[in-house]
């Protein structure tokens, strides 16, 4: 199985601040045919169901704010946060689906400074 | 926009089994456009893909769980149903269905990521 692997555990962000989120996998999910990272974005705030973000490493899910933005390829991404609001506390977590089985990260949790 | 909602018991005892089913709105769970998935979050924890089945009728299941899962379909009622036996206490989570798009060729398929989640049904498993 693919690890995925997150940092921080936990970040504290003033308002209006960037926040950034890294993801790193334990083998590259970037499928070289497509030249596509397989590589999805999550956020769960307390007692909702996760929330597709972004996939394809950098590709916003419609309706997904655009000041959050995906970046990164083959093992090493980054979700970034460019002025973080208060409806922007939430658990991040990525997810690989370049292999079977799909699996996430632990989860980074986002807080106001 | 997939609309799915979770149903079934919230309390089974160990060693009995799980049984969820989730009902699709606004598409038909036989599209080629969906395949279907559950996926599991113990309480505080984080999230594990449980299996998912294919508009093709074929399946993946996470091999943590192999021998005691099943994924089945109603076309009919337009459900889909997760089966999972011999439930451990370990096995208290928040069950999720969710509608996702899927790759197949050749005869295998390929889970992507998640697009539409359902609201999630907390299992207790306790006797």
């Amino acid at each position: 199985d693919i690890v995925m692997t997150q940092s921080p555990d936990s970040l504290g962000v003033s308002l209006g601040e960037r926040a950034t989120i890294n993801c790193k996998s334990s083998l590259s999910v970037l499928y070289s045919s497509k030249n596509k990272d397989y590589l999805a974005w999550y956020q769960q705030k307390p007692g909702q169901p996760p929330k597709l973000l972004i996939y394809g490493a950098s590709t916003r899910k419609s309706g997904v704010p655009d000041r959050f933005s995906g970046s990164g390829s083959g093992t090493d991404f980054n979700l970034t946060i460019s002025s973080l609001q208060a409806e922007d506390v939430a658990v991040y977590y990525c997810q690989q689906y370049y292999s079977t089985p799909p699996t996430f990260g632990q989860g980074t949790k986002l807080e106001i400074k | 926009q997939l609309q799915l909602q979770e149903s079934g018991p919230g309390l089974v005892k160990p060693s009995e089994t799980l049984s969820l089913t989730c009902t699709v709105a606004s598409a038909s769970v036989s599209s080629s456009d969906y395949s279907w998935g559950w996926i599991r979050q113990p309480p505080g924890k984080g999230l594990e893909w449980i299996g998912t089945i294919y508009h093709t009728g074929t399946s993946h299941y996470n091999p943590s769980l192999k021998g005691r899962l099943t994924i089945s379909v109603d076309t009919s009622k337009n459900q889909f149903s997760l089966k999972l036996t011999s439930v451990t206490a370990a096995e208290t989570a928040a069950y999720y269905c969710a509608g996702h798009p899927s790759f197949c060729a050749n005869g295998v398929c390929f889970t992507r990521y998640f697009e539409s989640w359902g609201q999630g049904i907390l299992v207790t498993v306790s006797s």
